[in-house]
């Protein structure tokens, strides 16, 4: 199984809302990742998770927070976004050791802040 | 992170052969250079990955020349499905703040 699945493929929220983006791989890779990427922009790296713990945090606002239960999962937890965070937030991972250039990122999942 | 440099877009037809040229010039002793696909509205793809000379796989070929400041790959045969944006990436492997360029936006047409 190479595959990294993301749910839901499509969200929208309001900016008061609380919601949750869940990204999960069988591959045992120890190394996961976000992303977020505006149209027609590369990616841009948010978050990395080395064996289960945040190890970079792209600077990225507090109202986005990662969270990787165990070695399968990872989470973003949204709260009051702003309208700008609309995007494709994609995940991704890879095998910790390997570097992280060789990684298997999910579909994503299209936010919408309203 | 070494700095890359790739044109903005290329176009093609099927059947024919795309090179894709990424500059780096600061590549560090320690980087491999790596490209990824991209199709709308879906995560990257990677799809090769070399340190020196020539990679090939099923889907690309990958020609890195011996003062590595520079890469080419190569995408055999192109199809309509091929049209996609292609990213170089260029880095350690030990640092995971991967960071992608702005890509090359490749369309194929009949």
């Amino acid at each position: 199984d190479t595959e990294v699945t993301q749910t839901p493929k499509h969200l929208v929220m309001g900016m008061t809302n609380k919601k949750s983006l869940k990204c999960e791989q069988h591959m045992g890779h120890r190394a996961m990742y976000w992303y977020k990427q505006k149209a027609k922009k590369p990616p841009e790296l948010m978050f990395v998770y080395s064996y289960e713990k945040l190890s970079i945090n792209e600077s990225v606002p507090s109202r986005f927070s990662p969270e990787c239960p165990n070695s399968s999962l990872l989470n973003l937890h949204l709260h009051a976004l702003q309208p700008e965070d609309s995007a494709l937030y994609l995940c991704a991972s890879s095998q910790y050791g390997r570097g992280p250039y060789e990684q298997y990122f999910g579909p994503g999942t299209r936010l919408t802040v309203t | 992170l070494a700095k890359t440099t790739q044109p903005i877009s290329m176009d093609s037809y099927e059947g024919q052969e795309v090179n894709i040229t990424c500059s780096h010039n600061n590549i560090a002793t320690n980087d491999y250079i790596t490209w990824y696909q991209q199709f709308p509205s879906q995560g990257p793809r990677f799809i090769i990955q070399g340190y020196k000379t020539k990679v090939t796989n099923e889907v690309a070929s990958l020609f890195i020349p011996a003062d590595r400041k520079s890469s080419t790959l190569s995408l055999p045969r192109v199809s309509l499905s091929d049209t996609a944006v292609y990213y170089c990436l260029v880095g350690d492997n030990n640092d995971y703040k991967l960071s992608f360029g702005a890509g090359t936006t490749v369309t194929v047409r009949a």
